[in-house]
């Protein structure tokens, strides 16, 4: 079967750096998407990634490796307002996109 | 209005009532989506639409009930649910490029309580 896992939740320190990682098994891979969910919001789109390496965009990066099947998301310079979950998400080779289950970031003074 | 917008956004209802969520996107994508979100769970794809036309059905009980009268509007007709139905209802919208890297776009969700 197909799977992505994360992390359920973080804890980290504002203006400190964490990395959300994510793992996955799919039936083949057409690029990976980074989603941030605020409390009773829509999923807002972070970031896709397609070819390995990191893409930087501000504060926020995210790293491919596909022969590892593994991802992350790199925040700096957390703010209070980075709580939020934060979801991955693979398309697959029929193009459908599988979801994990979301790792909620909590943020402490 | 911009973006994907969601009415209403609290629902409550009875197992024996009717009701319908709605969905309007303002992006002028082809491709409108339907999913569900439970605490700790993955999102649920329910339904898709591309030009108007159901291509996705995952096998969702038929007490859900979609309708596309055009690209930009969707509903999701609700009758005689469970109190397990009780969840957030996405939609989402997107180019439907056929790329890997077509991008769906949230609304704000309906917040769904089955009594």
């Amino acid at each position: 079967g197909q799977n992505i896992d994360q992390p359920t939740e973080m804890t980290a320190t504002e203006g400190a750096i964490v990395q959300i990682n994510c793992t996955y098994q799919t039936s083949g891979f057409n690029g990976l998407f980074w989603y941030q969910q605020h409390a009773g919001e829509a999923p807002t789109f972070l970031s896709y990634n397609v070819l390995d390496g990191l893409e930087e965009k501000g504060r926020f990066s995210s790293f491919l490796s596909r022969s590892k099947g593994y991802s992350y998301l790199l925040l700096k310079e957390l703010q209070m307002k980075d709580s939020a979950s934060y979801l991955c998400a693979v398309r697959d080779s029929n193009y459908q996109l599988i979801w994990g289950a979301g790792t909620k970031l909590i943020i402490k003074p | 209005e911009t973006g994907v917008t969601q009415t209403p956004r609290h629902l409550v209802m009875g197992m024996t009532n009717k009701k319908s969520l709605k969905c309007e996107q303002h992006l002028g994508h082809n491709a409108m989506y339907w999913y569900k979100q439970s605490a700790k769970k993955p999102l649920e794809l329910m339904f898709v639409y591309n030009f108007k036309e159901q291509t996705e059905n995952n096998s969702v009980p038929s007490r859900f009930s979609p309708e596309c009268p055009n690209s930009s509007h969707l509903f999701l007709h609700l009758h005689t649910l469970q109190p397990e139905d009780s969840a957030l209802y996405l939609c989402a919208s997107s180019q439907d490029s056929g790329a890997g890297a077509d991008t769906q776009y949230f609304g704000p969700g309906t917040r769904l309580t089955v009594l």
